[in-house]
């Protein structure tokens, strides 16, 4: 059965940073696409990065710069380094498996809080 | 990259068909067959219902379909049922090998 557990989340001061932990089981971190996706507070879903099982990597210009992905193969783990965190990065941010293109399996989500 | 665009809400009585519409632009939706829908319930995670615009994921009951046409994608449920109340997004592929999603539709059964 594939399952994705998120940590790291918490509360963190603008300009702060963190680092999120996606922990996989049932399948493999590297030989699949994997993804981050955040939902802010009352509001709608939004891409945040991919890695390819090749390793390259892609980002939303709204954290270009400023978030890092990033994969330990043999934790079987992907991660989410956070740097210069913003109030609109406040979020639950959810890992998630990309298979055809799609999210074909989902976290629970960790939330991140960015206010002093 | 702006989000898709879908009605804030749609609403229909157990055991009818709705419709929800997600327009994009042909950066995204227009040029790609690589529309997903996703249904969220309150406090849930996400869940995949259409990828690759009508495709349904093993599991998923097959009053879910997904069409598209031009720069809009579609997803209809037919025979609304109480646990088809939720959110619900659209998502597609988009140059510069990123994602968009859409801006969510919560559907009410009345």
């Amino acid at each position: 059965e594939v399952q994705l557990v998120e940590s790291g989340g918490g509360l963190i001061q603008p300009g702060g940073s963190l680092r999120l932990s996606c922990a996989a089981s049932g399948f493999t971190v590297s030989s699949n696409y994997m993804s981050w996706v955040r939902q802010a507070p009352g509001k709608g879903l939004e891409w945040v990065s991919v890695i390819y099982s090749g390793g390259s990597t892609n980002y939303a210009d709204s954290v270009k710069g400023r978030f890092t992905i990033s994969r330990d193969n043999s934790k079987n783990t992907l991660y989410l380094q956070m740097n210069s965190l913003r109030a609109e990065d406040t979020a639950v941010y959810y890992c998630a498996r990309v298979v055809a293109v799609a999210f074909d399996s989902w976290g629970q989500g960790t939330l991140v809080t960015v206010s002093s | 990259q702006s989000a898709l665009t879908q009605p804030a809400s749609v609403s229909g009585s157990p055991g009818q068909s709705i419709t929800i519409s997600c327009t994009g632009t042909s950066s995204d939706v227009g040029s790609y067959n690589l529309v997903s829908w996703y249904q969220q319930h309150p406090g849930k995670a996400p869940k995949l219902m259409i990828y690759e615009v009508s495709k349904r994921p093993s599991g998923v009951s097959n009053r879910f379909s997904g069409s598209k046409s031009g720069n809009t994608a579609s997803l209809t449920i037919s025979g609304l049922q109480a646990e088809d109340e939720a959110d619900y997004y659209c998502c597609s592929y988009a140059s510069s090998s990123t994602y968009v999603f859409g801006t969510g539709t919560k559907v009410t059964v009345l």
